[in-house]
C-alpha cells in the first residue's frame, strides 16, 4: 500500500492561472515533506519543502500547504508558466531522514 | 560543478548477465541512495548508505547489491538481472541524510533486461 499518494496522474492549466497539485500520506511518523520537479531525460530536482511544525511555506511562485490532521499537502503555483510543465513528485520522510518515500507523480501541462 | 553522475545513461542487457551501474558525487555528501522509477509507482528506494561502509535496504532491495567503499561512489550491482528489473534508475545524495536535508539526483539510467 502506497504511503504517499498523488491521486491525479495529470493536470492541465492555462498559462497565468493557478496550478494546485495534491498529495496525501498515511504514515503519521512523516515529519518533513518535499516537492520535486522532473523534466524528461533529467533527474528530479528539489522545488520546495515544509516541516511538520509549519502549515505553509512560500518560495516565489511556489507555496506548499500542509494539513497534518488531514495528512494532506498541496503545492500551489501562481502564476503558472509553460516552463512549469513537468512531472511533480511529492515526497515524505521521518525524523531520521533515511527513507524518503515518493508518490507516483502528477504530470502538469501548462498551456500557452 | 556540483553534481551526481550516473553511468551509463542507457543499458540493454540479457537475463542473467551481471551488470554494474556507477554513481559518483563530488559534493562530499555522506548520504547516498538508489531509486527505481516505474509507471504509477513513483520512485521507490532500493538501498541507501549513511556513510562509508554503512549500507541498508530500502523498500525494494531484492535482486540488487550495493557497496560504499569510498564516500563519493555508490555503485548498484545486479548479479543476475531479470526482466522485472527493467526500469529507470536514479542515484541521489544529500549532505548527511538527516532531518531537513534534501536529495540531489543524478540524470538517471534507463535499463532494459531482455
Amino acid at each position: 500500500d502506497q504511503q504517499v499518494k498523488q491521486n491525479s496522474p495529470s493536470l492541465s492549466v492555462q498559462e497565468g492561472r493557478i496550478s494546485i497539485l495534491n498529495c496525501d500520506y498515511t504514515n503519521s511518523m512523516f515529519d518533513y515533506f518535499l516537492w520535486y520537479k522532473k523534466y524528461p531525460a533529467e533527474g528530479p530536482t528539489f522545488l520546495i519543502s515544509i516541516s511538520s511544525i509549519k502549515d505553509k511555506n512560500e518560495d516565489g511562485r511556489f507555496t506548499v500547504f500542509l494539513n497534518k490532521s488531514a495528512k494532506h499537502l498541496s503545492l500551489h503555483i501562481v502564476p503558472s508558466q509553460p516552463g512549469d510543465s513537468a512531472v511533480y513528485f511529492c515526497a515524505a520522510t521521518d525524523n531520521y531522514g533515511q527513507n524518503f518515500v515518493f508518490g507516483p507523480g502528477t504530470r502538469l501541462s501548462v498551456l500557452p | 560543478e556540483a553534481q551526481v553522475t550516473q553511468n551509463p545513461r542507457y543499458l540493454i542487457t540479457v537475463t542473467g548477465k551481471k551488470l554494474t551501474v556507477t554513481c559518483s558525487q563530488n559534493m562530499n555528501h555522506e548520504y547516498m541512495s538508489w531509486y527505481r522509477q516505474d509507471p504509477g509507482l513513483g520512485l521507490r528506494q532500493i538501498y541507501y548508505s549513511m556513510n562509508v561502509e554503512v549500507t541498508d535496504k530500502g523498500d525494494v532491495p531484492e535482486g540488487y547489491k550495493v557497496s560504499r567503499k569510498e564516500k563519493r561512489n555508490f555503485p548498484l550491482i545486479l548479479e543476475s538481472p531479470s526482466p522485472n528489473q527493467t526500469s529507470l534508475y536514479f542515484c541521489a545524495s544529500s549532505p548527511q541524510g538527516a532531518f531537513n536535508e534534501k536529495l540531489f539526483f543524478g540524470s538517471g539510467t534507463q535499463l532494459s533486461v531482455l
